[in-house]
């Protein structure tokens, strides 16, 4: 069976401070996909990045950066120098198998005061 | 603005109306998605449809019926819904595949009077 693990459940930062975001999953599989999705409070879940379990090179986008680390089972989420408009639930998600059935962690609230 | 389209955005029903949520994307994915979702918890996924075909129902009550007219439509139809129904109801699509990332609209807020 496959679990995702988001242990912080809210994270209040001012903003321009850096946040991270931690993802620890289970799977047996060696074949497995790795997501991050952004919840703005309008609802829609906008996605942000995929890592496969065959590349483990860390990401940077802007602003946002991807730490995957096959050993600890960690896809650890960065977002630096934040912004108000950051202010959203952040959810890790797996995904193995060819059905494209997602494992949701719980989620983080972030919350980006100015 | 999201590429998948899901209509209306807000719902209010009775307990005995029937009414339809519909979702419609033009990305030329074959994989359609209904998720439920409850305050403060992540996506439940409810059914999934490929290539028009239903493949996954996660054992969801029958008042919930699922419809794929075709490729770009995907249709949830309610009936006698209990108060505990009241959520945030998804559509995603993606390309098939696990490693596919699922595209979601912005959702319908849906309350069971």
């Amino acid at each position: 069976a496959q679990k995702v693990t988001q242990a912080q459940t809210e994270i209040s930062v001012v903003e321009k401070e850096d946040v991270t975001l931690d993802c620890v999953y289970e799977t047996r599989d060696t074949t497995y996909y790795l997501f991050w999705y952004k919840q703005p409070p309008s609802g829609e879940l906008v996605f942000l990045i995929r890592r496969n379990s065959f590349d483990e090179q860390n990401e940077i986008s802007g602003r946002y950066s991807w730490n995957f680390q096959k050993s600890t089972s960690s896809f650890n989420f960065t977002i630096t120098a934040s912004q108000v408009v950051d202010s959203a639930v952040y959810f890790c998600a797996l995904s193995v198998g060819s059905w494209g059935k997602f494992q949701f962690g719980a989620g983080t609230q972030v919350v980006v005061t100015p | 603005d999201t590429e998948v389209t899901q209509t209306p955005k807000h719902l209010v029903m009775g307990m005995t109306n029937k009414k339809s949520l519909k979702c419609e994307q033009h990305m030329g994915h074959r994989a359609m998605y209904w998720y439920k979702q409850k305050a403060k918890k992540p996506p439940e996924l409810m059914f999934v449809y490929s290539y028009e075909k239903l493949s996954i129902n996660e054992s969801v009550p029958s008042r919930f019926s699922p419809e794929c007219p075709n490729s770009s439509l995907l249709n949830l139809h309610l009936h006698a819904l209990q108060p505990e129904d009241s959520a945030l109801y998804l559509c995603a699509s993606s390309q098939s595949g696990s490693n596919q990332p699922q595209h979601f609209g912005d959702g319908t807020r849906l309350s069971i009077l």
